[in-house]
């Protein structure tokens, strides 16, 4: 079964206090990508990956950092964290080849900084 | 303005109806048009994805990009109260930079 799983589910955390979520997939796909989703804003790309070692910045990468050593797993690393990137995260698996599109999104990571 | 603009709503409309939902991008280098239904408390799935302009269908839903007036739409026919979501919109230029909409609220009433 195809599958993006996130960890941990559910988060809250101070300011300062560096964490990390973690993202796996089971589908060998070249391309993954972090989202945050705030009410009336939609989703925002943090960053995305299109394969191993290779990275960039989305739309709203500030505060964030990325890696991606194995082709099956895209941490997302707060190094501070601040109350402003109190949100829910999304973590997304993308195969694209020659007219084929599939994409898993993970169940999120809801997020609070106090 | 942002780059992919999207109605809020929420939208609310009787089973059995016919229901279009609308985006419009600014970016005329976006080539591949998604669109996402997302439950309450659920991740974004993937619907319908869409390489350049014309039309695709898959069962109830079809999608549908106009690159000439930059407007991106998703048609549901046969609307059942199982298609209340939020339905989203995207595009990116081929590069995964992605930017989506900001979601419609639908509303399916039995």
């Amino acid at each position: 079964e195809a599958q993006v799983t996130q960890n941990p589910r559910y988060l809250i955390t101070v300011t300062g206090k560096k964490l990390t979520v973690t993202c796996s997939q089971n589908m060998n796909h070249e391309y993954m990508s972090w989202y945050r989703q705030d009410p009336g804003l939609g989703l925002r790309q943090i960053y995305y990956s299109m394969n191993v070692e290779v990275t960039d910045k989305g739309d709203v990468p500030e505060g964030y950092k990325v890696s991606r050593k194995e082709k099956r797993n895209f941490p997302l690393i707060l190094e501070s964290p601040s109350p402003n990137q109190t949100s829910l995260y999304f973590c997304a698996s993308t195969f694209s080849s020659g007219g084929s599109y599939e994409q898993y999104f993970g169940p999120g990571t809801r997020l609070t900084v106090t | 303005q942002k780059e992919v603009e999207q109605d809020p709503g929420p939208l609310s409309v009787p089973e059995g109806a016919i229901v279009s939902l609308n985006c419009t991008y600014s970016n005329s280098a976006f080539q591949y048009f998604m669109w996402y239904r997302q439950y309450s408390r659920k991740g974004p799935e993937l619907l319908m994805y869409t390489y350049s302009s014309g039309n695709k269908e898959d069962g109830r839903f079809t999608a549908q990009v106009d690159k000439s007036s930059k407007y991106i739409s998703l048609f549901i026919r046969d609307s059942q109260p199982s298609d209340s979501a939020t339905y989203l919109c995207a595009s990116h230029t081929g590069g995964f930079k992605t930017i989506f909409g900001a979601g419609t609220r639908l509303f399916v009433k039995a």
